[in-house]
């Protein structure tokens, strides 16, 4: 079945480092979207990519969909203590009856250091 | 508008038990998502309903099950629970699930 991987798992970096967390599927997408989870939190929106070889920024963060729309990036510049959390990417590939279900990745926890 | 609830928050059940979990989506969102948050394993797909109709399934035995009423608001059930059900039980409601998903805070289930 469809698998989206993530990598890396944790990342620990010191404050005003950049980040960058991937994606890979074993399907192409119809679309990924990204989310954030704080510690003890839920899971919240950031964004969704559609096109191939999209990219779109949010501040600071710089996300990446791949040219085949197998594959997902999300860079943070310069980070900040209130980047800290865990990022999820979830993929999802529509079916020939136009229904599908996200799949997640299995997220990456970012830890930054003050 | 007011965010996706679940009840309850927490729950403490014995092996054996089951155990049922609601959520009230998003108004006007007719889409609800099930998952089960581990730490060893994230946000596995359980299932979604779209208008009362299971729409897709995740790859979970038949003791996870779940229904959607006509006022969207969805309920799963885990019968004869393990110890390894323990977890984080979030829902999801978006208006398609193809779209931007919205969390509830969870209920976090444990089992002993």
């Amino acid at each position: 079945g469809q698998q989206v991987m993530q990598i890396p798992q944790y990342q620990h970096v010191q404050e005003g480092e950049d980040f960058t967390t991937y994606c890979n599927s074993s399907t192409t997408l119809s679309n990924i979207q990204w989310y954030k989870q704080r510690p003890g939190g839920h899971p919240v929106f950031l964004i969704q990519l559609v096109k191939s070889g999209e990219v779109k920024k949010q501040k600071r963060l710089t996300f990446q969909f791949g040219e085949a729309k197998k594959n997902s990036s999300l860079h943070i510049t310069a980070t900040q203590t209130t980047d800290v959390g865990t990022y999820f990417c979830a993929g999802l590939s529509l079916g020939s009856s136009n229904t599908g279900k996200l799949i997640f990745g299995q997220g990456t926890t970012l830890q930054v250091k003050p | 508008k007011a965010g996706v609830t679940q009840t309850p928050r927490y729950l403490i059940k014995t092996r054996g038990q089951q155990v049922t979990l609601s959520c009230s989506p998003i108004s006007g969102h007719r889409s609800v998502s099930w998952y089960q948050q581990t730490p060893g394993q994230g946000l596995q797909f359980l299932f979604e309903y779209f208008s009362e109709t299971q729409r897709n399934k995740g790859n979970f035995p038949g003791r996870f099950s779940g229904r959607q009423f006509s006022n969207s608001r969805s309920e799963m059930n885990v019968s004869t629970l393990e110890l390894g059900d323990s977890a984080l039980y979030l829902c999801a409601s978006s208006e398609n699930s193809y779209n931007e998903q919205f969390f509830g805070p969870g209920t976090r289930l444990t089992v002993l």
